[in-house]
């Protein structure tokens, strides 16, 4: 069955330093997400992108996040100078269309702690 | 936005069945998803409605009053690896995301 695949699994990083993280969607889906969760919170909707740009974004995905699909395959999230605030998992989503009846699948989430 | 509330924890036995609410308020309504999440993993589809009514799929059924705001997932035969956070997320119309709520942690006893 295809998944979602995301690297690294686990990220250390600095406070301040740039962060880059990784999502390969499944392959015929066309909208791709990124969600957070903080340790013991709800998961929080941040970014979704389709035909190249982005087509929502909450309020915490300010200056700091960004996103790109360099290739066919991968959709990654940057987050340019980390703050503690920022540890969380964070999670790619992809799904064939925005439409009712097609569900997100999550990848398996990339623990980022920033110290 | 949307307001989403489910109960924080259940407890129930294995073999018995745990129901679990959700009640929401959106501004224009476009589907109702509930997903598993054991710790530390990613959640994973269970099932959706957008129109009113009950949807069984094996063990797990989900129901839908739209004109309540009002869902409920329903867990039959409970198995020990049925113990796990229920999360229930809406989509608003027009709207590309998810909502989640903050999850019920269900856990099952021998």
């Amino acid at each position: 069955e295809p998944e979602v695949t995301q690297t690294p699994s686990h990220q250390v990083t600095q406070m301040g330093q740039e962060v880059i993280l990784r999502c390969v969607p499944i392959s015929n889906h066309l909208y791709f997400y990124w969600y957070r969760q903080i340790l013991g919170q709800k998961v929080e909707f941040l970014v979704s992108f389709y035909n190249n740009e982005i087509s929502e974004k909450s309020e915490i995905f300010d200056d700091q996040f960004s996103v790109e699909r360099p290739d066919g395959s991968n959709f990654t999230l940057k987050i340019r100078s980390t703050k503690l605030e920022d540890s969380a998992m964070y999670f790619c989503a992809s799904s064939e269309n925005k439409g009712l009846i097609y569900e997100q699948y999550f990848g398996p989430g990339t623990r980022l702690t920033v110290t | 936005g949307q307001n989403i509330d489910q109960p924080t924890e259940m407890t129930a036995t294995e073999g018995a069945i745990v129901q679990i609410n959700c009640t929401y308020q959106t501004s224009g309504f476009n589907g109702l998803f509930w997903y598993q999440q054991h710790a530390g993993e990613a959640p994973t589809f269970l099932s959706y409605n957008v129109l009113d009514g009950l949807e069984e799929k094996g063990r797990f059924s989900s129901f839908l009053s739209r004109s309540k705001g009002y869902s409920y997932l329903l867990l039959k035969e409970l198995q020990m690896k049925d113990s796990a956070s229920y999360l229930c997320a809406v989509r608003a119309f027009r709207d590309y995301k998810l909502s989640f709520g903050a999850g019920t942690t269900v856990t099952v006893r021998a």
